[in-house]
């Protein structure tokens, strides 16, 4: 267990439909990462915030994605009008410094 | 297309016996390389990193081996373990522009372990 939690640990949904997923980062690490995975794929980076501030964004992460960390803690990633395409790992990751420590994941699975 | 790719997608090995896993990479830019093992149902796990400027580290069990004339990392496991079974990743550091230091991964080698 690297500190770092995210829910909900799997998402089942019908195609159209919006999804929200939760990261709390490890509590004094001010930099935030989201980063989605599809099955025998490394990681690919979605969007980057430090503390408060989205700092950077993927050409990955299209208008029906969003990201926000309104208080600097926690983030939320949501996905508006899922797709089948959009079915994969969704991994968080924060830091303080230059190593990265990964959350479990949520996997997102659509219908 | 992608800057880091591993050159085998599984890798078997009997228990005891020294594993290798092989990176290429693209990127001389890179600051840092990094390998993370990945286990089933979690997400990645940092094991060691070797900064652009360096040939070799050494950890607990793992060696990292960086070649900057062809572009080549590589993981020596020593007296792998069952517990070593697992997908494993390398991954290229560089600096973003925003602040952040960004990751680039490749596809990952899965290393299965024969007790």
């Amino acid at each position: 267990d690297t500190g770092v939690s995210q829910n909900p640990r799997h998402k089942i949904t019908k195609r159209g439909q919006n999804v929200t997923f939760r990261c709390d980062p490890i509590s004094e690490h001010n930099r935030l990462y989201w980063y989605r995975q599809t099955l025998g794929q490394g990681p690919e980076f979605l969007t980057y915030f430090q503390n408060e501030a989205q700092l950077e964004k993927s050409r990955l992460l299209s208008d029906r994605f969003s990201a926000e960390r309104p208080k600097g803690s926690f983030s939320t990633l949501e996905i508006q009008r899922t797709e089948q395409g959009d079915s994969a790992m969704y991994l968080c990751a924060s830091s303080v410094s230059h190593e990265q420590f990964f959350g479990p994941g949520t996997r997102l699975t659509v219908l | 297309g992608e800057s880091v790719g591993l050159h085998l997608p599984t890798l078997s090995v009997q228990e005891g016996d020294n594993s290798i896993i092989n990176c290429a990479y693209s990127n001389s830019a890179s600051d840092y390389f990094i390998w993370y093992k990945q286990e089933s149902g979690k997400g990645p796990q940092f094991i060691i990193d070797i900064r652009s400027n360096m040939d070799k580290r050494q950890g607990q069990r793992v060696t990292v081996l960086l070649n900057k004339t062809v572009k080549h990392l590589s993981l020596q496991i020593a007296a792998t373990q069952p517990g070593d079974s697992a997908v494993y990743f390398c991954a290229e550091k560089s600096y973003s522009g925003a602040g952040s230091y960004q990751l680039t991964f490749g596809k990952g080698t899965k290393l299965s372990v024969i007790p």
